[in-house]
């Protein structure tokens, strides 16, 4: 059972394009939900993360839009750069574990 | 470094061997995290600490698997038996308290033969 689905599997956008990553779930239960990029042979950074008490989060070049009503959330990317060109994973914390979604390789051209 | 830090980097063993992986969280961090990661997917939870006590483990962590954090620090993950289907990523996390972001290494890349 998926209980955080991601999509799409796959992105490709020019170099200042805006890519847009979107997950949904069906848990309530969910408290938070963070994003990590992931670089080949690395472990998953951490980027940003919202609380769905909160509609948006910005930091720098990326936004997280949260939707609770709708159980959906996104990240934008502003401005892409080549060097974003990596694997984005949403998740959401339930209890002390994060669930993650399958995962969007991104690729930015120049 | 202070991130998490895990050891070996790679390991290479044939089916039937005990593997044995090593995590060093982040200093004072009281909860740390095993994932597992297989290719073209998302890491999928094992098990977590609060210091020394294991509070969770997954339907996915058989009986060949155990996990250890004897003294609250680093912890240790052990595969018994190997076999094929546990290739993987084995990644480990680390985060102050429940309410705080985790934190991952750069995980152990496990290859059966």
């Amino acid at each position: 059972q998926q209980q955080v689905k991601q999509s799409p599997q796959s992105l490709i956008v020019q170099k200042g394009g805006i890519p847009i990553i979107n997950c949904a779930y069906e848990n309530t239960a969910f408290d938070y939900f963070p994003w990590y990029q992931q670089f080949p042979g690395k472990g998953p950074a951490l980027l940003i993360a919202i609380r769905p008490d909160v509609s948006e989060k910005k930091e720098g070049r990326f936004t997280i839009s949260f939707n609770k009503s709708a159980k959906q959330f996104s990240l934008h990317i502003m401005d892409s750069q080549p060097g974003d060109s990596a694997t984005y994973f949403c998740a959401a914390r339930e209890g002390g574990k994060l669930i993650f979604g399958q995962g969007t390789e991104l690729s930015v051209k120049p | 470094d202070t991130g998490v830090s895990q050891d070996p980097r790679h390991k290479i063993t044939k089916r039937g061997q005990n593997v044995t992986f090593r995590c060093d969280p982040i200093s004072e961090h009281n909860r740390l995290y095993w994932y597992r990661q297989t290719l073209g997917q998302g890491p999928e939870f094992l098990t977590y600490f609060q210091n020394e006590a294991q509070l969770e483990k997954s339907r996915l962590l058989s009986d060949r698997f155990s996990a250890e954090r004897p003294k609250g620090s680093f912890s240790t993950l052990e595969i018994q038996r190997t076999e094929q289907g546990d290739s993987a990523m084995y990644l480990c996390a680390s985060s102050p308290g429940q309410l705080h972001p985790q934190h991952f290494g750069d995980g152990t890349r496990l290859s059966i033969l």
